[in-house]
């Protein structure tokens, strides 16, 4: 079935880049999407990526994806305290449907 | 604002109580889907609705019912059959139809937290 893989927790200094990666199996998703989840809040959408790229750059955030290897990754420039969160990586699969990772707890220290 | 609001933020249940989450969308967006998230692991779908008067199972139904009688609005139920129901429960809504003939993410309310007395 559909499953969707990330590491729980990553660590990293303020002002250092953070690299958050995310395996999926269904190589028939047509989107890929990044979602923050703030303490006891819902999940903002960050970003979102079509199958048929292969990478995407907006502000300080780039998404890379490497099909072959169903293979995802969310990179932060110059991380700041405020983007401490879970990051979740999500797939679409057919219609109307997203399957979640567990979630990618950022922690960013002085 | 154009936005999805879900109530209450806090919830308590007793054994043997059915309760009810609230979830209204003036995003005017077709679907609309409920969510389940536990500590540690992703979201799981509990029900979604792509349309007015029209609801699907999704992978944990048991226990939960819903109802859409009017585009805005998607209230869960969580019955006295749903052991387990301590949880963070979100709500989304996702534009669809022949108006969106691009990806239309799901966007989310800021959940309510149920737990049992």
């Amino acid at each position: 079935g559909e499953d969707v893989e990330q590491s729980l927790f990553l660590s990293v200094r303020e002002g250092d880049s953070s690299v958050i990666n995310c395996t999926y199996t269904d190589s028939s998703s047509t989107y890929l999407y990044w979602y923050k989840q703030e303490p006891g809040a819902g999940l903002q959408l960050l970003t979102y990526i079509f199958s048929n790229m292969d990478m995407k750059q907006d502000q300080r955030l780039t998404v890379l994806l490497n099909k072959k290897d169903k293979h995802l990754s969310l990179r932060i420039a110059d991380t700041q305290t405020g983007d401490s969160a879970i990051y979740f990586c999500a797939e679409s699969c057919g219609y109307n449907k997203l399957i979640f990772g567990a979630g990618t707890r950022l922690a960013v220290h002085p | 604002d154009g936005g999805i609001t879900q109530s209450p933020k806090y919830l308590f249940r007793k054994e043997g109580q059915n309760v009810t989450l609230s979830c209204e969308q003036n995003l005017n967006h077709d679907a609309m889907y409920w969510y389940r998230q536990d500590p540690g692991q992703g979201l799981r779908l509990i029900y979604y609705s792509q349309i007015v008067n029209d609801f699907q199972k999704g992978d944990i139904a048991e226990g939960y019912s819903v109802s859409r009688e009017k585009k805005e609005s998607f209230p869960l139920t969580v019955t006295s059959a749903q052991k387990n129901p301590t949880a963070f429960y979100l709500c989304a809504t996702e534009g669809t139809g022949a108006a969106t003939l691009s990806n239309q993410p799901q966007h989310f309310g800021d959940g309510t937290r149920l737990s049992i007395l």
